[in-house]
């Protein structure tokens, strides 16, 4: 596609429950990188594939977070046992090689627990 | 944990005037990229200047970049309504990307 594309826009849904959101990068963007941003915060970094494989998951809260790159385009994060604290805004963003190329975001995932 | 820190938290000026925003950082880089984000959601990329840059140029926007003080500063001349928005800057040391908490900026029309 034109752009990088998440998907839902929205998610509501309840403590304790499982959600995946999901991230379609820009065609021939070799790097992914997952972010999430709570309300006045900048976004805090958790995930940064090169290709199929994390070459940096160092920002992953906790291992109810999870993320998946299977065949090196779009990704998918993984949040098992949602807790309120874990309602914020999920972005993701793609770029063609790595850090030293410009970085395109999509318009992110609002997630609310509930 | 974030590697950036914008200075100020929050501007507020009149349209016409110029805005400043400074960005300070910890470890070493390879670059440093400014983005502007409108109601929280998608950002978009501005510019981007290599650690072995100085000063960079885009339009109304001004990039400078200090590696000996790991100091980064934002000029936006002659704002309009429109630049009221929200301003990070995101370093890379290790090919990834932190980013600051952001200068919230208002330019009053």
């Amino acid at each position: 596609g034109a752009g990088v594309s998440q998907t839902p826009s929205n998610k509501v849904t309840e403590k304790g429950k499982y959600v995946e959101l999901r991230c379609d990068p820009i065609s021939g963007h070799t790097a992914l990188y997952w972010y999430r941003q709570s309300l006045g915060q900048g976004p805090e970094f958790l995930i940064y594939f090169q290709g199929t494989g994390a070459a940096d998951d160092s920002g992953l809260p906790n291992d109810r977070f999870f993320a998946v790159r299977p065949e090196g385009s779009v990704s998918t994060l993984k949040i098992q046992r949602t807790e309120r604290g874990d309602s914020a805004v999920y972005l993701c963003a793609s770029s063609l090689t790595g850090s030293a190329t410009e970085a395109f975001f999509g318009q992110g995932t609002r997630l609310t627990v509930v | 944990s974030q590697q950036g820190e914008e200075d100020p938290q929050a501007l507020s000026i009149q349209e016409g005037e110029n805005a400043t925003m400074n960005c300070s950082y910890k470890t070493s880089i390879n670059n440093l990229q400014w983005y502007r984000q409108n109601s929280g959601r998608g950002l978009v990329h501005l510019i981007l200047i290599r650690s072995n840059e100085r000063e960079k140029h885009s339009g109304r926007l001004r990039v400078t970049l200090d590696t000996s003080k790991k100091s980064s500063s934002l000029l936006i001349t002659a704002s309009r309504a429109a630049d009221t928005a929200s301003y990070f800057c995101a370093t890379d040391g290790n090919n990834d990307m932190r980013f600051g908490a952001g200068t919230r900026l208002t330019v009053k029309p």
